[in-house]
């Protein structure tokens, strides 16, 4: 089988560093992505880590350890606009059969 | 173009109707994606569709049924739905199935059985 697990909710305030974790369990693992999704909106792709260490993309840093089947999405500065739920996919599969496993979520509230 | 669009955004239906629902991406895609999402959860996968060849389905109901009629388009076709069935489908797109990782999502239809 396999398992995602991140907390279900996180609340920081504005410009403030949150951290959101992501643990998996899976066989077959290619890399670990990041979806945002805002209420009543659909998921947007935010970046994919194949392989161990920091992707950065502008305030957004994600990192994967693929030893401990570990990794985080790390938002800097934060805005009101990031309020949102943030999830955390394993990408596995044969090529041609290759798919998405979302974990369950991360709510973020950001405060002013 | 990194645009997919759905229609409709809203349906509402009747346990006997039959309805589809349409998927559209320009960006020369090809792998598309059903995801079934309900309130407070994470898109479920349905149905994956690579070079217009269904790859993936996961053990979804015969009640939903898939069609890839060209490279662009995406539909589900569905039929004597139950109320459990009301959700948010979101379609997907990637450059191909080996490019899971990146999709670009629609904004979804939510669809209501009564």
């Amino acid at each position: 089988g396999q398992s995602l697990e991140q907390p279900s909710e996180v609340t920081a305030v504005e410009g403030a560093i949150v951290q959101i974790n992501c643990t998996y369990q899976t066989s077959g693992f290619y890399g670990l992505s990041w979806y945002q999704q805002h209420d009543g909106g659909a998921p947007t792709f935010l970046s994919y880590n194949a392989l161990d260490g920091l992707e950065e993309t502008g305030r957004f840093s994600s990192f994967l350890s693929r030893s401990d089947s570990y990794g985080y999405l790390l938002l800097q500065e934060l805005q009101m606009k990031d309020s949102a739920s943030y999830f955390c996919a394993v990408s596995k599969g044969d090529t041609g059969r290759r798919a998405l496993t979302f974990g369950s979520g991360t709510r973020l509230q950001v405060q002013p | 173009d990194t645009e997919v669009t759905q229609t409709p955004k809203h349906l509402v239906m009747g346990m006997t109707n039959k309805k589809s629902l349409k998927c559209e991406q320009h960006m020369g895609h090809r792998a598309m994606y059903w995801y079934k999402q309900k309130a407070k959860k994470p898109p479920e996968l349905m149905f994956v569709y690579s070079y217009e060849k269904l790859s993936i389905n996961e053990s979804v109901p015969s009640r939903f049924s898939p069609e890839c009629p060209n490279s662009s388009l995406l539909n589900l076709h569905l039929h004597a739905l139950q109320p459990e069935d009301s959700a948010l489908y979101l379609c997907a797109s990637s450059q191909s199935a080996s490019v899971t990782y990146e999709q670009y999502f629609g904004p979804g239809t939510r669809l209501t059985v009564t």
